[in-house]
């Protein structure tokens, strides 16, 4: 059962222009969530994060909206940049009993086409 | 450069033999945890050690064990291992307090033929 789900693959976008990455959960016991960004033969890269106390989290080009009602987050990318080719990981945690263990979707290919 | 060390890069090995991955956290950093991606999946927690005891357990099967040493590194030890443990094996760091950002080391390939 997966409890964090990246329905879309992968996404390809212009450069200059919006990138939207959605992310689904099931578990409504999540409490924070987080976007790690791959490049091949590398370890994940934290991004970005909110607490599900926001419904926005903006950082320079970096912004996660999260909806709790409908168990949704995105990260929008304004503006992309091929430097932003990777893939995106949606990644969700509880912190109750003081664990960190985080709950990855399956991960969503991004291209910026120059 | 995330400061999480992992050996080796790459591990080719058969069917029902053992091994030995390696994880060397952050400077400072006391919580190590270990993924694994398989083909086409995300990344599954499969445990978290916190100043050498262990914090929490993912899907981590028995012929799987770990533990994290005083000098805070860590090993993952997979035993009779199957075609299907081929995957990538990721290692995390973070200081350990529960909002801590989990910084993650460039990853071990290994490969069960």
């Amino acid at each position: 059962d997966q409890q964090v789900k990246q329905n879309s693959p992968s996404l390809s976008v212009q450069e200059g222009r919006i990138s939207i990455l959605n992310c689904d959960y099931t578990n409504s016991m999540f409490d924070y969530f987080l976007w790690y960004k791959k490049y091949p033969a590398e370890g994940p890269t934290f991004l970005i994060s909110i607490s599900s106390i926001k419904d926005k989290n903006e950082d320079g080009r970096f912004t996660v909206f999260l909806n709790k009602s409908a168990k949704h987050l995105s990260l929008h990318i304004v503006p992309s940049q091929p430097g932003d080719s990777a893939v995106y990981f949606c990644a969700a945690s509880t912190h109750q009993g003081g664990s960190e263990k985080l709950v990855f979707g399956k991960g969503t290919k991004l291209t910026v086409n120059p | 450069d995330s400061g999480v060390t992992q050996t080796p890069k790459h591990l080719i090995t058969a069917t029902g033999q053992r091994v030995t991955l390696r994880c060397s956290p952050r400077s400072g950093d006391l919580s190590v945890y270990w993924y694994q991606q398989s083909l086409d999946q995300g990344l599954q927690f499969l445990i978290q050690y916190y100043n050498g005891e262990e914090r929490a357990k993912g899907n981590i099967l028995e012929r799987f064990s770990a533990q994290q040493f005083p000098d805070l590194h860590s090993e993952l030890n997979l035993s009779s291992l199957e075609l299907g443990d081929s995957a990538l094996y990721f290692c995390a760091s973070s200081p350990g307090r529960v909002t801590d950002t989990q910084y993650f080391g460039p990853g071990t390939r290994l490969t069960v033929l």
